[in-house]
């Protein structure tokens, strides 16, 4: 079955950068997409990318995409203590009805000062 | 344009009561998606809806939940005979369509059940 794996943890200092790993399974994906979970809240989408794509650049948002080895990256330049969050990885695999989003466990990022 | 609003934010429920968690999609948004959160868990789908038809229950409990999505009003996630494995956050997301359309996620209702 569809499965999209994390790291858990992640712990960096401010004014470095961070990157957030993910692996999924299905390689007939055709959307890959990160959110942002900040505590009590709801998610919110960062960026996704499509996965004819390999890279997409946003302010200090950069995701990577290797398709070959199913493996999408998540990478924040100058890191602030405002990033610290959980960061979701999803995908939409190709079988799904609709768009029913398949997450991971989440990656908490803390971020020292 | 108000983002998907769900209410109750929070909501406390004895064992063996009935929950019922309110979902109002964004306008034009004619689907709707549940996910549950468990603790310290990612999300996992449970329902997705479009108006009057439920597409999708794969994620469902076979048992004791049930979804609706009337032609009026909020889509409502019905738990009944509440256990204390129910406790979760239960997020709600809409999007205008199929393909990859990016799907809007509302504020989440945190359920404890007592």
């Amino acid at each position: 079955g569809e499965d999209v794996e994390q790291s858990l943890f992640l712990s960096v200092r401010e004014g470095d950068s961070s990157v957030i790993n993910c692996t999924y399974t299905d390689s007939s994906s055709t959307y890959l997409y990160w959110y942002k979970q900040e505590p009590g809240a709801g998610l919110q989408l960062l960026t996704y990318i499509f996965s004819n794509m390999d890279m997409k650049q946003d302010q200090r948002l950069t995701v990577l995409l290797n398709k070959k080895d199913k493996h999408l990256s998540l990478r924040i330049a100058d890191t602030q203590t405002g990033d610290s969050a959980i960061y979701f990885c999803a995908e939409i695999p190709a079988n799904q009805a609709g768009t029913a989003l398949i997450f991971g466990k989440g990656t908490t990022l803390s971020v020292s000062s | 344009n108000a983002g998907v609003m769900q209410n109750p934010r929070h909501l406390v429920r004895r064992r063996g009561q009935e929950a019922r968690l309110r979902c109002s999609p964004m306008k034009g948004h004619s689907h709707v998606y549940w996910y549950r959160q468990l603790p310290e868990e990612g999300l996992k789908f449970m329902v997705y809806l479009q108006k009057e038809n439920i597409i999708d229950e794969s994620g469902m409990p076979k048992e004791r939940f049930s979804a609706e999505f009337p032609k009026e009003g909020p889509s409502i996630l019905r738990i009944q005979q509440v256990v204390r494995g129910d406790s979760a956050a239960y997020f709600c997301a809409s999007s205008t369509g199929t393909g990859g359309t990016e799907a809007f996620f509302g504020q989440g209702t945190r359920l404890t059940v007592v």
